[in-house]
């Protein structure tokens, strides 16, 4: 149980463009999504925690207008790069939060690959 | 922000334990994890503990917390080839939100 997917897996798209990545929770209902960017050999960085049916929680230095992120349903959240430019090339990884045994845990989604030309 | 730490590489013999540490500045921690990440794919849950255990054994991981001096320690025994990845400790802080903050990973190579 508690699985969560991303689709797509990989995306390449122009410079300009915006990009719509999906996660879903898949046997389980999740209040709270995370967003992350990790870098090539890098740590994930949280860009943003996403509540359903309110606005995302964006961290410091995360533009909220580039990155917008909904919440409708309790297995699903959605991060749209708009405007993507090279530097927005990066893997973006979505989790999905569950208590558990009065454990906090994340499902990680399997990640996006993002390619900006 | 909170800071967890972790060295960048390891490299161990197959057979050989293999030892990944981790620091942290925040004391109101209140599960710390351990995730393994392949390349390409997202993270995968290999254990966790709780901050008042000092110690967790799963097969072949161990967990040791030091919450004292705010260390943790994975020990992998009889380490494969196939557990080369990158190793992230995390921790979620009471009163967060759920909220995890992750190290910044160890690479793990294990040479046959």
């Amino acid at each position: 149980g508690a699985v969560v997917s991303q689709h797509p897996s990989r995306v390449i798209c122009k410079s300009g463009t915006s990009v719509k990545i999906e996660c879903r929770s898949l046997d389980f209902q999740a209040t709270t999504m995370f967003w992350y960017r990790q870098f090539p050999k890098k740590s994930l960085m949280l860009m943003a925690t996403s509540n359903e049916g309110s606005k995302a929680t964006y961290e410091q230095g995360v533009e909220k207008d580039k990155f917008l992120i909904n919440h409708a349903s309790l297995t699903l959240s959605t991060l749209t790069v708009t405007s993507a430019h090279p530097e927005d090339s990066s893997f973006y990884i979505c989790s999905a939060g569950l208590q558990r045994g009065g454990r906090n845990e994340q499902f990680f989604g399997p990640g996006t690959r993002l390619t900006v030309l | 922000g909170e800071d967890v730490e972790q060295s960048l590489f390891l490299s161990v013999r197959e057979g050989d334990s293999s030892v990944i540490n981790c620091t942290y500045t925040d004391s109101s921690s209140t599960y710390l994890y351990w995730y393994k990440q392949e390349p390409g794919a997202g993270l995968q849950l290999l254990t966790y503990i709780f901050s008042n255990m000092d110690m967790k054994q799963d097969q072949r991981l161990t967990v040791l917390l030091n919450k004292k001096d705010k260390h943790l320690s994975l020990r992998i025994a009889d380490t494969q080839t196939g557990d080369s990845a990158i190793y992230f400790c995390a921790e979620s802080i009471a009163n967060t939100g759920n909220q995890f903050y992750f190290g910044t990973g160890t690479s793990l190579t294990v040479i046959p």
